[in-house]
């Protein structure tokens, strides 16, 4: 298995208050991302990273921020958060461009109530 | 905008049948790949199709690049309960720098 961790796994938080999902590899893999897996849409990406402190968005990335400080560690945040941000998160990594293999984490339960 | 169209959306089938999963687009990929995903965890990549017209066959699982390099197919021999879960088809996006996936189609395969 891919040396990826997320934190939390699972968490239940209230409309309107801050998230902060924590994404972790031992990898040293140089891209990292951030998809979200809902019914219906499958995984939509988010953000992404392709270096420290590079990031860019994806197709869904409005109400989400995130920041890479370091190779390892790359965080999602959800500033305010809505019901609409109810899902569950991956966290992905690859060791090159697009077209190299993604492995993704175990996935970040989130319900917004 | 990139969009890949998966079909079925739903399978459900008897052990021993044989499967084909659909995977559409109206945009050139350089490559498409291939996951499979079960409850509660993560997708996990099966292959990669680079060339055009190209066929590659994992055990049971015949996965064919279309000549075009729009579409991709997905055929399952025999199928066993093992193969339940999840498969998405997913492509780079056209900066390269990510992947772009399907919606995916449900497989269950009951005994």
């Amino acid at each position: 298995d891919a040396g990826i961790t997320q934190s939390p796994r699972h968490k239940v938080t209230e409309t309107g208050t801050p998230v902060t999902l924590r994404c972790h590899q031992t990898e040293n893999h140089r891209y990292m991302y951030w998809y979200r897996q809902d019914p219906g849409h499958g995984l939509r990406l988010i953000h992404y990273s392709y270096g420290v402190k590079d990031t860019d968005k994806g197709e869904v990335s409005d109400g989400y921020s995130v920041s890479r400080s370091k190779t390892e560690d790359f965080l999602l945040t959800l500033e305010s958060a809505t019901s609409s941000q109810t899902s569950v998160y991956f966290c992905a990594i690859s060791g090159g461009r697009s077209g190299n293999t993604i492995y993704f984490g175990e996935g970040s339960w989130l319900t917004v109530v | 905008t990139q969009l890949l169209e998966q079909s079925p959306q739903f399978l459900s089938i008897q052990e021993g049948e044989n499967l084909t999963v659909y995977c559409n687009s109206s945009s050139v990929f350089s490559s498409l790949q291939w996951y499979r995903q079960e409850p509660g965890e993560g997708p996990v990549l099966l292959v990669t199709v680079v060339t055009g017209g190209e066929v590659k066959k994992l055990k049971r699982l015949t996965f064919q690049f279309g000549d075009a390099r729009k579409d991709s197919s997905l055929h399952i021999t025999a199928a066993q309960p093992g193969d339940t879960g999840l498969y998405l088809c997913a492509g780079s996006n056209q900066a390269g720098t990510a992947l772009i996936f399907g919606k995916g189609t449900t497989l269950s395969v009951s005994s």
